[in-house]
Order: structure tokens, then C-alpha cells, then sequence
């Protein structure tokens, strides 16, 4: 089974503050993901990536940055967290982009006050 | 496994007329989700449904759980509908979206 891993699994954030939520994939998958979860709505890609060292622009990417420094990692950062930035984070690796299963990590519950 | 079969794989429009997209679920599924595969390669998401149905401007969506499918309506097809759509489904405690096939709409003049 594809591992896909979040780190942290929580965190609490203050307003203006710098967040970087991490992800780590074992699959040798070439894309990964960003997705954001509101509760009661879908997930929205917010960043993406197909190769390291290259980031792509997902639906939602104001005020996220990505980093992709390895194909095993991709990173989702925010510079200056703002409360609507409170959400379910979800980080996905799959080995081509779309009709193909996204495997998630568990997901970092990120709330921001 | 866990399988989304999506149909038809490819479709035709002219403008102005209307069609559906449909997708069968080999099991019961917690949710689903519609996408469109804008120009630039990223999912653009339509819909999210975890029971009942949806509509936005020209677009209406089902989903039935206990029956396993999901249904994408298109009306008055426009020009800029035109693109590859997808849809996902949540496998209860899987932690993962599997995606259909993907359905590629053209819209004619």
C-alpha cells in the first residue's frame, strides 16, 4: 500500500505567523498534492507538483506557497496565516496527474487564531 | 478493489444542448466529487456530495449511495464547458479519492 505521511498531524497557529506543513511520500509517485478541506465542502487543490524542484498552481493558491526540494517531499507553507486559512490540510501522491488514485496522507488539522 | 467505472469516456455536444455524465460505484461510497480539468492541468471542483443533489448554473449533480452512482447534468452547453471531466469518489475509512476515468466533453459551434 502507498504511504503517504503529514507532519504535524495538528497544529495551532497565530495570526500572521509562518506555518510549513510537511509531506512525505514513499510511493516513487511523481505528482503530489496540496488540497484543503472546509467542512462540508470537498477538497480543493491548492498547489501541485510533478517534478521536484518545480510547483504548480492548483484552485486556490493565494496566500500558499509550495516547496518540492526532493520527489519524496513537498512542503505547503504559509507566510503570513490568516484565520480563513483554518482547515483540513491533505497532502496526495499519485504517479500520473489525475484518472489514477490519489493516495492522502492522514491529514494536519490546522487552526488558526 | 474499490473501483469507479465513468461513462461515456468521450462526448460530443453542439451548443446550446445538453447531456449527462454518470459514474457507477462498485461499492458504497461516503462521497463524490465532480471535477474539470481546466487548461492548465489542475482539477477545477464542481461539485462535492455526500447525499442528494446539486446545482450550479448549468450544472446539476446526484448522488445516490444505496443505488452507487452519480450523475453530472450539463444544460445549454457553452463552448467554454468544453474540457475532460472527472469524477471522485470517498471510500469510507480509505483516505483516498479514486477518480473515474474522466469524460472527455466537446462542445461544437
Amino acid at each position: 500500500e502507498a504511504a503517504v505521511t503529514q507532519s504535524p498531524r495538528s497544529k495551532v497557529a497565530v495570526t500572521g505567523g509562518k506555518v510549513t506543513l510537511s509531506c512525505h511520500q514513499t510511493n516513487n509517485h511523481d505528482y503530489m498534492y496540496w488540497y484543503r478541506q472546509d467542512t462540508g465542502h470537498g477538497l480543493r487543490l491548492i498547489h501541485y507538483s510533478y517534478v521536484a524542484d518545480s510547483t504548480e498552481k492548483g484552485d486556490i493558491p493565494d496566500g500558499y506557497k509550495a516547496s518540492r526540494p526532493s520527489q519524496e517531499n513537498f512542503s505547503l507553507i504559509l507566510e503570513l496565516a490568516s484565520l480563513s486559512q483554518t482547515a483540513v490540510y491533505f497532502c496526495a501522491s499519485s504517479g500520473t496527474f489525475s484518472a489514477e488514485t490519489l493516495y492522502f496522507g492522514s491529514g494536519t488539522r490546522l487552526t488558526v487564531l | 478493489g474499490d473501483q469507479v467505472e465513468q461513462s461515456p469516456s468521450a462526448l460530443s455536444l453542439h451548443e446550446g444542448t445538453g447531456s449527462a455524465l454518470r459514474c457507477n460505484f462498485t461499492t458504497t461510497m461516503r462521497a463524490v466529487q465532480w471535477f474539470r480539468k481546466n487548461s492548465r492541468g489542475s482539477l477545477i471542483n464542481l461539485f462535492y456530495l455526500a447525499s442528494g443533489t446539486k446545482e450550479n448554473g448549468r450544472l446539476k449533480s446526484a448522488f445516490d449511495s444505496k443505488e452507487r452512482y452519480s450523475t453530472l447534468h450539463i444544460r445549454d452547453a457553452q463552448l467554454e464547458d468544453s474540457g475532460t471531466y472527472f469524477c471522485a469518489a470517498e471510500a469510507y475509512n480509505q483516505g483516498k479519492l479514486i477518480f473515474g476515468q474522466g469524460t472527455k466533453l466537446s462542445i461544437k459551434p
